[in-house]
């Protein structure tokens, strides 16, 4: 059981650059989310997912897009990279909508758009 | 305004000591849950502690216990016999319908 699997671990952008951060998780979670963490800002919500074909803004939503075609998979998309996306970013899932007490998080991705 | 609130940025423990991090949350809801996660150096998240706004006890898991005042709308970790594997980030969370918010964290350093 493989949990939420992140990658690329680490990444080095340029400025203008696409690129798409990849989130799958094994357990059938139906919720699913993405984050990144500043310093001294915590972990923001960007993007969220309660099913497939479902996806919601959450705190810090542009310059992202996100689609869940399927239950496992998640991805992040940065469509024109910019140094204030610099960041760490975590993709967590959790089994039950709005209850669940158990998230789960990927080990994070290190994102630097030079 | 802040939905999770951890006014200590930082916090220091003798090894061995109890030591409280605080946490406030703001909420309109009647249902939701509140978390608290350790982040060591190495980054990854750790989930330490849950309890629903419906739980009339405390909760507790091992050495970890929230002290849960609904009231006051604070959900504060103790920390008991503390360990100098427990120097870390420590966040605290809540589950707002389908969000999870977090607050900034409070650095907890252990020392002999």
């Amino acid at each position: 059981n493989a949990g939420v699997t992140q990658t690329p671990k680490f990444q080095v952008l340029k400025t203008g650059q696409s690129m798409t951060l990849q989130c799958a998780q094994d357990m059938n979670h139906e919720y699913m989310s993405w984050y990144r963490q500043d310093p001294g800002m915590g972990l923001r919500l960007i993007h969220y997912s309660v099913g497939a074909g479902i996806t919601d803004q959450g705190e810090v939503p542009n310059g992202y897009n996100v689609s869940r075609s399927t239950t496992e998979d998640f991805p992040l998309r940065l469509l024109s990279a910019a140094p204030s996306q610099t960041s760490v970013y975590f993709c967590a899932s959790s089994e039950i909508r709005g209850t669940g007490n158990t998230i789960y998080f990927g080990e994070g991705s290190w994102l630097t758009v030079v | 305004a802040q939905k999770i609130t951890q006014t200590q940025p930082g916090m220091f423990v003798q090894e061995k000591e109890a030591v409280t991090l605080d946490c406030t949350y703001d909420t309109s809801d009647q249902s939701y849950g509140l978390f608290w996660y350790k982040q060591p150096s190495s980054g990854e998240m750790i989930f330490l502690i849950y309890q629903g706004s419906y739980d009339e006890q405390n909760a507790t898991e091992g050495r970890y216990s929230l002290n849960f005042q609904k009231a006051r709308k604070s959900a504060n970790l103790v920390i008991s016999a503390s360990q100098l594997g427990d120097s870390a980030m420590y966040f605290c969370a809540m589950r707002e319908g389908d969000k999870l918010i977090f607050g900034t964290g409070t650095r907890l350093q252990v020392f002999p």
